[in-house]
């Protein structure tokens, strides 16, 4: 079946640190993935997205690479700030579907 | 543009009761999604329709929740008796079919059930 899964958080970093969240998936045929942030308080937004092997998907500092032979999808930033800490979910739609399939989330926690 | 609108935000409600949960999705959206959030077990995609008409509700729990949407611009999600299990979040996205997989999600409903 398709499924997405993350690593656990949460993740606590110091400002400006370098952010890595690994994301690993399983699906039949030619998936879309996508990265989607959600503020406390609030629904989920869509952050980057990737629609073929080794696209890259970039947004506000974030980047992910669609890496088909590792079936991974890992979120990166170079320099985290406050304002980024929120939960990070790592998500597929399959092949021709409209449904998206998340993963379990990674809280990030910024400290000044 | 107003973006998903979902009422109420918040809805307490004792046991046995029934609840019905709105959902106004983006004006030209053909998709709209119903998920519901725990910490236990995270987002979990119930239904969701095309069109007005549902595709997969293969993550609707049981009979006592159902959802319909009787026209383009609301759609709703009952549960119907309450259970102190249904405490969650429950969200409503729509999207455009021309954009799959960009998902456009409410501020969502904080559903207790005492």
């Amino acid at each position: 079946g398709n499924s997405v899964t993350q690593m656990e958080g949460p993740v606590t970093l110091s400002e400006e640190a370098f952010l890595t969240i690994n994301c690993t998936y399983t699906a039949t045929g030619y998936p879309s993935l996508f990265w989607y942030v959600q503020y406390p308080g609030e629904g989920l937004q869509l952050l980057l997205k990737a629609t073929k092997a080794d696209d890259k998907g970039s947004n506000k500092g974030f980047e992910a690479t669609y890496r088909k032979e590792t079936t991974s999808f890992h979120l990166e930033k170079g320099s985290v700030q406050v304002s980024d800490s929120a939960v990070y979910f790592c998500a597929l739609t399959p092949d021709s579907s409209y449904k998206l399939i998340f993963g379990s989330g990674t809280r990030l926690l910024v400290r000044p | 543009d107003a973006g998903v609108i979902q009422s109420p935000r918040h809805e307490v409600t004792e046991m046995g009761q029934e609840v019905t949960l709105r959902c106004k999705p983006i004006s030209g959206h053909d998709y709209l999604f119903w998920y519901r959030q725990t910490m236990m077990r995270g987002l979990e995609l119930l239904i969701y329709f095309n069109n007005n008409v549902p595709i997969d509700d293969s993550g609707m729990p049981e009979d006592r929740f159902s959802a319909k949407m009787p026209n383009a611009s609301f759609s709703t999600l009952k549960i119907q008796p309450s259970e102190p299990r249904d405490s969650a979040v429950y969200f409503c996205a729509s999207s455009s079919r021309t954009q799959r997989g960009k998902l456009f999600f409410g501020s969502g409903t904080q559903l207790s059930v005492l």
